[in-house]
């Protein structure tokens, strides 16, 4: 049953303290991608990989934000210095990489910045 | 900006009856638009697309229509059932550009 698999599911921490979500895509997808659900924008792209090279990061605060592909079976998204505005649902979704397919989602990582 | 548009945060249906969705979007580059479905804690899954070539796409319960000129898109569920109860997300995407979704529309399908 391939899926794509996020961790931690939950996440409360402190302001100022840093934050990584992981993200397992499913095996043979080169397409990863990172959102974040907020009430107000919906899903936002955060960025995106293609064969673990970053395509598209423009949606990411950049002096806080910071999104790798170390290998093809984990990628990661680190918030450092985390603050409350970034209490969201950050979901990973990975992609078979040829244009114009569908993005299957992980459940997310629901994040709380106390 | 918000290059697609989902201007219904909401939409309450009797079981049975027709379920109208719509969208907009802005961007004339986008070609290949792609509904999807999300239940409370959980990720969002993939519905139906439909191509810039055509204007229809059909799937059971699910039809997605096209209208280029007026840059609009609508998904209809017919019958609507309870389990259809989720949130709605209509996205865009043209080529290699990135996918961009909408704020979503929360369906319920009333018993």
């Amino acid at each position: 049953d391939a899926r794509v698999t996020q961790t931690p599911r939950h996440k409360v921490t402190e302001m100022g303290q840093e934050v990584t979500m992981r993200c397992q895509p499913i095996l043979g997808h080169n397409t990863v991608f990172w959102y974040r659900q907020t009430m107000m924008q919906g899903l936002e792209l955060l960025a995106y990989f293609r064969n673990r090279a970053p395509l598209d990061d423009s949606g990411m605060p950049k002096d806080r934000f910071s999104a790798e592909m170390p290998d093809a079976t984990l990628a990661t998204l680190k918030i450092q210095p985390s603050e409350p505005r970034d209490s969201a649902v950050y979901f990973c979704a990975s992609a078979p990489g040829t244009v114009n397919t569908e993005a299957f989602f992980g459940q997310g990582t629901r994040l709380t910045v106390v | 900006d918000q290059q697609v548009k989902q201007n219904s945060p909401s939409l309450s249906v009797q079981e049975g009856r027709i379920s109208i969705l719509n969208c907009d979007y802005t961007n004339s580059m986008f070609d290949y638009f792609l509904w999807y479905k999300k239940y409370p804690a959980e990720g969002p899954t993939f519905l139906i697309s439909i191509s810039s070539i055509k204007d229809k796409n059909e799937d059971g319960r699910f039809t997605v229509f096209l209208n280029k000129s007026a840059k609009h898109l609508s998904l209809h569920i017919v019958p609507s059932q309870p389990g259809d109860s989720a949130v709605y997300f209509c996205a865009a995407t043209g080529g290699y550009q990135k996918v961009t979704f909408g704020i979503g529309t929360k369906l319920q399908v009333i018993p």
